[in-house]
């Protein structure tokens, strides 16, 4: 079992630009979440996928948007890089009507510059 | 709505010493509790998760108990080693469908040897 993966690892981008970031859950998982975490913070709900929707949202304006495949991989876009957008961003799967727990990827670190 | 706050970091321990971080959380219903470990250029890995009140979640050593007169989730270990340095985020989920984690601000624990 591989996990939670995400892809890149690292990435760097100019303000303004857009960003794709790439996830695919856990064996058997059917939902992804993503998460923004800044340096030295927890980690931030961004919103939640399942069943090819967006299923809840967090405090995030719309520059922030996702897409969940039939396969349940996902991915997460975000326009008009801010500097402010710098962070680690993850992934986390989990099983719907399950424990509720949760199994992140390693994340993709983001800089905007 | 929903928070949880830790006691601030870093926390210095030699090795072998108690470990104790607190964790408090407000919810409006009856969460999840969870305790998550983040290792350096990590992501997020689950150390041990409690669903109801009095319920103690225990792994690697590390212990936590569900005190919902409190509200907190303490997380204790009896005897630290080196390899126990990481970062600790608390968390709690109110939806058990979705899984939403809401964490706190994460504390460092330094262990030397």
């Amino acid at each position: 079992d591989a996990g939670v993966t995400q892809s890149p690892t690292h990435l760097i981008k100019t303000r303004g630009q857009q960003v794709t970031l790439r996830c695919s859950p856990k064996s058997g998982h059917d939902t992804v979440s993503w998460y923004q975490q800044a340096l030295g913070q927890g980690p931030q709900f961004i919103f939640q996928y399942y069943e090819e929707e967006e299923r809840q949202r967090g405090n995030f304006p719309d520059r922030f948007s996702g897409h969940q495949f039939p396969n349940y991989s996902s991915e997460l876009n975000v326009n008009a890089l801010l500097l402010g957008d710098s962070a680690l961003y993850l992934c986390a799967s989990s099983l719907a009507g399950g424990s509720g727990e949760a199994f992140f990827g390693q994340g993709t670190r983001l800089t905007v510059v | 709505g929903d928070s949880v706050t830790q006691m601030e970091g870093p926390v210095t321990l030699s090795e072998e010493a108690f470990l104790t971080i607190n964790c408090t959380y407000t919810a409006t219903g009856y969460p999840s509790l969870f305790w998550y470990v983040q290792y350096p250029g990590e992501g997020l890995q689950l150390l041990l998760k409690a669903t109801k009140a009095d319920d103690k979640g225990s792994n690697k050593g590390f212990e936590a108990t569900y005190r919902k007169e409190t509200t907190s989730f303490h997380l204790e270990k009896g005897s630290v080693q080196v390899s126990d340095s990481a970062v600790y985020f608390c968390a709690l989920s109110e939806d058990r469908n979705t899984g939403k984690l809401i964490f706190g601000q994460g504390t460092t624990l330094q262990v030397k040897p």
